[in-house]
């Protein structure tokens, strides 16, 4: 069945660098898009980047220059680099599968704590 | 980039009323390829949140027919008829057609 798990540090220190993960199953990465949403605690959903299934990518253009998402297709993995991060970036991360314009599977999330 | 207007901010319904949101687009969502691509989402307390509705009407697997999505252009809307226990949480619309991919505020739904 299809799943999506999420895994990253939990805590990062301000100015740092965010890596996280994206581990799939079920499915492969060249038939489908993945994405990450984020959501502060107590808040809304914030949609971050994209990569479809051809490879090519999007972000959320108050993020971009701090953002990288790639994917390692051999290990049906999707990765996403944050860089200097400030306690905003404080938030649950969440990928979720993109089928033909909207998400049909998301994983449990990965909660993320930018502090000193 | 789409703003994404949802009304009300919460709502309290009684056990097998009928609630009923509006999500209201800063510009249409209609793509060139004819479709429109607004969904509904709701997140569970606790959970991920999980798709309902699809390009304006469509429910998705599994989702139970008292959940009907209309709307077209700039304006949508979300109806729950006899809404039952576990719908509970918040809803959230959400645009594919316009680049940035935006979410709406949300609307927290309670049981009377």
């Amino acid at each position: 069945q299809v799943q999506l798990k999420e895994s990253g540090p939990g805590l990062v220190q301000p100015s740092r660098t965010l890596s996280l993960t994206c581990t799939v199953s079920g499915f492969s990465l060249t038939s489908y898009g993945v994405s990450w949403v984020r959501q502060p605690p107590g808040k809304g959903l914030e949609w971050i980047a994209a990569i479809w299934s051809g490879g090519s990518t999007d972000y959320n253009s108050a993020l971009k220059s701090r953002l990288s998402i790639s994917r390692d297709t051999s290990k049906s993995q999707v990765l996403l680099k944050m860089n200097s991060l400030q306690t905003e970036d404080t938030a649950m991360y969440f990928c979720a599968r993109w089928r033909l314009g909207h998400f049909d599977y998301w994983g449990q999330g990965v909660m993320v704590t930018v502090s000193s | 980039d789409v703003v994404l207007t949802q009304t009300p901010v919460s709502l309290s319904v009684t056990l097998g009323d009928q609630a009923s949101i509006s999500c209201r687009s800063s510009q249409s969502l209609e793509y060139s390829d004819g479709y429109t691509y607004l969904e509904w989402y709701l997140q569970k307390p606790g959970q991920s949140p999980q798709l309902l509705i699809y390009e304006v009407s469509n429910r998705f697997s599994g989702v139970p027919d008292r959940f009907i999505g209309s709307g077209s252009g700039t304006d949508f809307t979300l109806k729950i008829s006899r809404v039952e226990p576990e719908d509970l949480g918040v809803y959230y619309c959400f645009q594919a057609t316009h680049d940035p991919l935006t979410f709406g505020s949300g609307t927290k739904l309670e049981i009377k």
